[in-house]
């Protein structure tokens, strides 16, 4: 069963557009929302990260929208560069007894940005 | 350098031909974890450890086996490899889970190929 939710698979966006992946979840007791960037041959990074009690976060470029009550949340990537093209990884994880801690992640999505 | 370091990178076995694939952090991270990345299915957990001599099954533990006898090192042990277990393994590592939910850093990822 798959908890966290992710799309598109792929996204082509022209640079200096605006790229938008959504990723929904089912579980209420998540409490913590990172995304994870991975480059080819590489391990994903952390790239930014948000908790329920804001609805929304903004690094640079890099923007986390997060609907509570749609258990929704989204990376909007402003003015999108060649440079970000990367596969974009949504996450989710909750607090279980005595604070240990499952990360669950969506399937990706390739970003390519074109110029 | 502060990194998660893991061998061999590229390995191509037969079926039944046990493996360890090793996974060493230089962070005197708590936490560590298996991954592994599949094409349309994204991060899956195999398995984690929170310290040492403490490990507990992921989403897909199946087929392996992990230990923790130092708190630097997390290998991953594939007793009798077999074809599905074809895949992109990722080891991750953090700072203790829990309420302050901390960073994963992986590493570069091993690419394993049974035949």
């Amino acid at each position: 069963q798959q908890q966290v939710k992710q799309s598109p698979q792929s996204l082509i966006v022209q640079k200096g557009g605006i790229s938008i992946i959504n990723c929904a979840y089912e579980n209420t007791a998540f409490d913590y929302f990172p995304w994870y960037q991975q480059f080819p041959g590489k391990g994903p990074a952390l790239l930014i990260a948000i908790r329920p009690d804001v609805s929304e976060k903004k690094e640079g470029r890099f923007t986390i929208s997060f609907n509570k009550s749609a258990k929704q949340f989204s990376l909007h990537i402003m003015d999108s560069q060649p440079g970000d093209s990367a596969t974009y990884f949504c996450a989710a994880s909750a607090t279980l007894n005595f604070g240990n801690e499952k990360l669950t992640f969506g399937t990706g999505t390739r970003l390519t940005i074109i110029p | 350098e502060a990194q998660v370091t893991q061998n061999p990178r590229y390995l191509i076995t037969v079926t039944g031909k046990k493996l360890t694939v090793t996974c060493s952090q230089n962070m005197n991270h708590e936490y560590m974890s298996w991954y592994r990345q599949d094409p349309g299915l994204g991060l899956r957990q195999i398995y984690y450890s929170m310290n040492v001599e403490v490990t507990d099954k992921g989403d897909v533990p199946e087929g392996y086996k992990v230990s923790r006898k130092e708190k630097r090192n997390f290998p991953l042990i594939l007793e009798s490899p077999s074809p599905n277990q074809t895949s992109l393994y990722f080891c991750a590592s953090s700072l203790l889970f829990g309420i302050n939910t901390g960073e994963l850093f992986f590493g570069e990822g091993s690419r394993l190929t049974v035949l």
